[in-house]
């Protein structure tokens, strides 16, 4: 079974710019959330999707930041504008129906705003 | 408001030595409680996890947890560690909420292994 698929790995950008990373979770997974984990700290909760629709984004920027998940597979995660304080790893998880407490996590992408 | 602390940010032990990574959550019902490791430029991997039943449970690569209710804690054990275990651990707490199945996590722990 493949795992939580995430490009780019890595991304380096100037402030002000934009960028977008990609996720496609596990097949069947119908729930999918994106973290954002900055240097030295745990990951926190930016989006979850269930199936298209957006279940939680409180902790959101929604200024700058945005997700989408059309069809209910892969997703997309904007930020634009970037600032400095967006460097971090962004993770992408996937949990499906039957243990949907287990989140499973993609090997991230590291982005570098300069 | 749900809260992870894992009080040591780094610990370093000798290969073969035994392990303890503290965790204390905070969090009004019952909670799901997770162990996940990161090495370099990877993502997390599910270590073991606590939903209910026994409190001792057992996870891969030889790690066991315990949950203790009294103590709000969640302590990750290993009995003899390998170079290989050398990474970041991070505790997390997991609760339901308007139908969201929420991640917290803590600050995480590194460990690093001397032969």
């Amino acid at each position: 079974e493949a795992g939580v698929a995430q490009s780019p790995r890595y991304k380096i950008i100037e402030k002000r710019q934009s960028v977008a990373f990609w996720c496609n979770p596990i097949s069947g997974h119908a729930t999918l959330y994106w973290y954002q984990q900055i240097l030295g700290q745990g990951p926190k909760l930016l989006i979850q999707f269930q199936n298209n629709g957006v279940v939680d984004d409180s902790q959101l920027p929604k200024d700058r930041f945005s997700a989408e998940r059309l069809k209910g597979v892969d997703s997309t995660l904007k930020i634009q504008p970037a600032k400095l304080e967006d460097s971090a790893v962004y993770l992408c998880a996937s949990s499906g129906q039957i243990a949907k407490n287990i989140q499973y996590f993609g090997a991230g992408t590291r982005l570098s705003v300069l | 408001a749900q809260s992870v602390t894992q009080p040591d940010i780094h610990i370093t032990v000798s290969e073969g030595a035994s392990l303890e990574l503290r965790c204390n959550y905070s969090y009004g019902a019952t909670p799901y409680l997770f162990w996940y490791v990161q090495s370099p430029g990877q993502g997390l991997q599910l270590l073991l996890k606590y939903f209910s039943g026994d409190t001792l449970v057992q996870g891969i690569k030889g790690f066991e947890a315990e949950f203790k209710r009294s103590q709000s804690s969640f302590n990750l054990r290993k009995p003899s560690v390998h170079w290989s275990d050398a990474a970041e651990y991070f505790c997390a707490v997991g609760t339901t909420q308007t139908g969201a199945n929420n991640l917290f996590f803590g600050t995480g722990t590194r460990l690093t292994v001397i032969p």
